[in-house]
This record gives C-alpha cells, structure tokens and sequence, in this order.
C-alpha cells in the first residue's frame, strides 16, 4: 500500500547550520510532493512543493531535492534559525487533481541557539 | 495566516456522543479536505468536498460524515464517537487549478 515515511524522528541543528530532512515514499505513481512545516498548536503550513517531473526546487532558503529513481525526497534548509524549529511533514499526492495528500509521521527539528 | 478558521478550538465529548466540527475556507478556494491527526503522527487524509460534493475519502468508517455548503465551507461529522477519535482535526482549502492545500488551525477533540 501506500505509505510515506521518514528516516529519523529528531534532528537537532546548531543556529546558523544548515540542515537537511529525509523522506521515503512507496508510491511510485505519485505525482506531486510537499513539504509542510508544523509548529505547536497551529496546523500545517506549507513550505515547498515539486512535481515529479523536477528534480529540485529552491525556494526562500529551502530546497527540495526528488530522486524518482530511489523513491526520496528531502528537504534541505540553510542557515537555520530559532524559528525553524518544527515537526516537518512530506506528503505525496498520487490522485487526480486534488485529492488526498499522504503523509509521513514527520521529523521533529530542533535548532540550538 | 492561511484564512481558513476552524471551529470550535477545542472540545471534549464523552464515548457514544456525536460531534459536528466546522470550517471555512479560505475566499476563492471551492475545495475542502479533512484530515485527522492522533498524536505523534502526520493526518490521515479523512475525504474532501469540491463543488459540495464528496471528491475522495479515506480509510475511515461510515460514522464520519461531511457536508459542503453553497459558500464552501464545510462541516464534519462523527457519529458514535469512540475514545480513538481523539486527535486534532484538521480542514485545508485549495481550488482545483492549484495542488497546494491550506491548513486551518485545527480542532482539539478528545473523547473521554
């Protein structure tokens, strides 16, 4: 079946550091992929998205790297700092359009200051 | 600030009771998606509604129920509640030109 996952719960970065988040995903029919950035008590918030005919997108010190090939994706983010402090979720769409996202358990980022 | 608001914040039910959570979405978004998140763990995609319609559902049992009104926003329903469906309720808005999904803030429940 489906399935979305993540290689480590924790990360912990030193401020300043940059960072990089792992994600397996199972489904090779998927076709659009997100990462999302989740704070204590708020909902998700969307951070950068690719589609599976890229390879990487860069956004406002974020990229997302997609090897199709061995089903990863990551997240990397540079120059960390307190605010990035999170739970970071991938998520994959593999329906038509707009339908369901699935997503990974999630990796907790911690930045020391 | 995404623009979609949940309501209520939170809330406590006992087993058996039933439950209506709402959203709106956020303006010019016509699609509404559910998602449950227990603790600890990423949403569980429940179903969405576009157009009113129900576009899509999960892996959840027939006690959970929606509905999407002419202005797009949109209610969720659990029936029967059982002491698992505490979790923190989630709804996203989107428009079907776009992927990208908006989360509101969520919904507390816990079920005692």
């Amino acid at each position: 079946g489906e399935s979305v996952g993540l290689h480590l719960p924790t990360l912990s970065v030193q401020e300043g550091d940059n960072s990089i988040i792992n994600c397996a995903y199972s489904n090779s029919a998927s076709d659009y992929f997100i990462w999302y950035k989740q704070e204590s008590g708020k909902g998700p918030q969307f951070i950068i998205d690719i589609r599976s005919n890229m390879d990487k997108r860069q956004g406002q010190r974020v990229t997302v790297l997609l090897n199709k090939t061995v089903k990863h994706l990551s997240l990397q983010i540079a120059a960390t700092q307190p605010g990035d402090s999170a739970v970071y979720f991938c998520a994959e769409n593999a329906g038509f359009g707009n339908e369901k996202l699935t997503f990974g358990t999630g990796t907790r980022l911690t930045i020391i200051p | 600030e995404t623009g979609v608001t949940q309501s209520p914040t939170h809330l406590i039910k006992t087993r058996g009771q039933q439950v209506t959570l709402r959203c709106s979405s956020q303006s010019g978004h016509n699609t509404v998606s559910w998602y449950q998140q227990a603790l600890g763990q990423g949403p569980q995609f429940i179903f969405q509604y576009y157009r009113e319609e129900e576009n899509g559902r999960g892996n959840f049992p027939p006690r959970f129920s929606g509905l999407q009104f002419p202005n797009y926003s949109s209610e969720l329903n659990v029936n029967a509640l059982e002491l698992d469906d505490s979790a923190l309720y989630l709804c996203a808005s989107s428009t079907e030109a776009n992927n990208e999904q908006f989360f509101g803030p969520g919904t507390r429940l816990t079920v005692l």
